[in-house]
């Protein structure tokens, strides 16, 4: 699976929006951008998934670059509650969700 | 979404005993379970896939004699930690995928391993 580099840490302030950047730059044509949170000693949840088109839920949306080597995930509206990592992850057809270190956000009052 | 129960939550065990984790697909049937590891202030380490009715397949470097996985029913999998040691102690979480096909992957709560 692809490899993918996001920034150890960012802050947002409650309220604003807060746009969490993930490069992939050796992703495959087969394979999906996932993005995962994890709070504090719970178990991941999920996010948002795509493949080349931006997608949009009630959680989030996913911006993915025309060549795919990016994508960044969009909180509109960060709360206190949004404070996780965040992990981008590629995934292809062997279905294993490989971690990397994430991006820690911390939102701020 | 669908929910995923681990049991227990926590767990404290002497050193040299075994311990056993269940991970439960609550509302759905789940072909394929995963079991990670995570450290403190590190992240997720998957450590084996297991499908239902057949062996599981470990991760590089994972002792597939010390981490005893079953995945006896399409709801349930549970993992053996044999003959724990301190050097065991971790955030165990599980997570299960339902019909082939289906991308998504539904995580459990956790559970954590103090090995005394």
């Amino acid at each position: 699976d692809a490899k993918t580099t996001q920034p150890p840490s960012m802050d947002c302030a409650e309220g604003r929006a807060a746009n969490l950047p993930c490069n992939h730059s050796t992703i495959s044509g087969n394979e999906y951008v996932y993005w995962y949170r994890q709070i504090h000693s719970q178990g991941p949840q999920y996010i948002i998934h795509g493949l080349k088109n931006n997608e949009t839920n009630e959680m989030a949306s996913l911006i993915i670059t025309e060549d795919r080597k990016s994508s960044t995930l969009i909180l509109p509206h960060a709360t206190l509650r949004d404070t996780a990592v965040y992990y981008c992850i590629v995934r292809g057809n062997t279905d294993k969700l490989i971690f990397g270190t994430g991006t820690r956000l911390q939102v701020f009052p | 979404g669908a929910v995923v129960s681990q049991h227990p939550s926590w767990v404290i065990c002497k050193s040299g005993t075994s311990v056993k984790i269940e991970c439960r697909s609550l509302d759905f049937q789940a072909t394929t379970m995963f079991w990670y590891r995570q450290f403190p202030k590190q992240s997720l380490m998957l450590m084996a896939t297991s499908n239902e009715g057949s062996k599981a397949t470990y991760e590089q470097g994972v002792e597939k004699d010390k981490f005893l996985i079953n995945h006896a029913s399409l709801t349930l999998s549970t993992l053996t930690v044999t003959s724990a040691h301190p050097e065991d102690s971790s955030f165990y979480i599980c997570s299960a995928q339902g019909l082939a096909g289906s991308h998504e992957q539904f995580f459990g709560p956790g559970t954590r391993l103090t090995v005394l």
